[in-house]
């Protein structure tokens, strides 16, 4: 079993709609220490989230994320053509550590 | 500008030895942890390896433990991974990031460098 789960795989939306992305954690994550990233083919990740719900440096206000309990939210408001991706999550700490989600794509 | 910059990757046989490195520029390297983090082809991301800002903690995933070694040069700006008995399984695109220093989070990502390893 995964230690941290991703939903759904493949995400497929237009333009101007809103994304939500879901990570499930096996576990608690210590002081809600869980990240978003986005990778685009060819490129490294991106860091967008940090502690949950905190913005990366430069990040777009329409990304926001969110925690309940193990369940933790990547929300993106009124997808723009670049936004088309993939997601990943991680966790920091735990056993074992720093691991990533499985991912999803977000696809037009 | 803040820049990482991995070089070693190369195709071996499978059990033979690599050394990957990653320069910095543009940051105070020996201020922040270091890690490597892998992506198989077609695959998602793998978290390797992790190095504290001091070398006080090195921590590994199981699946290269005790085969991979991290280290860092903090006079050379460099960060290091040595990785023995290669197998298969260990082809991928080998990517070094900065943790934040803050909190917890890969905030900078080098563009990484490709190990095939051959059966």
């Amino acid at each position: 079993e995964s230690v941290l789960t991703q939903s759904p795989g493949t995400l497929s939306l237009s333009p101007g709609e809103t994304a939500t992305l879901s990570c499930r954690a096996r576990q608690s994550v210590d002081n809600n220490y869980l990240a978003w990233y986005q990778q685009k083919p060819g490129q490294a990740p991106r860091l967008l989230i940090y502690a949950a719900s905190s913005r990366a440096t430069g990040i777009p206000d329409r990304f926001s994320g969110s925690a309940s309990g193990t369940d933790f939210t990547l929300t993106i408001s009124r997808l723009e053509p670049e936004d088309f991706a993939v997601y990943y999550c991680q966790q920091f700490g735990g056993s074992p550590p720093w691991t990533f989600g499985q991912g999803t794509k977000v696809e037009i | 500008e803040v820049l990482l910059v991995e070089s070693g990757g190369d195709l071996v046989q499978s059990g033979r030895s690599l050394r990957l490195s990653c320069a910095a520029s543009g940051f105070t390297f020996g201020d922040y942890a270091m890690h490597w983090v892998r992506q198989a082809p077609g695959k998602g991301l793998e978290w390797v390896s992790g190095i504290s800002w001091n070398s006080g903690t090195i921590i590994y995933a199981d699946s290269v433990k005790g085969r991979f070694t991290i280290s860092r040069d903090d006079a050379e700006n460099s960060l290091h991974l040595q990785m023995n008995s290669l197998r298969a399984e260990d082809t991928a695109l080998y990517y070094c990031a900065r943790r934040m220093k803050n909190s917890l989070g890969f905030d900078v990502w080098g563009q990484g460098t490709m190990v095939t390893v051959s059966s």
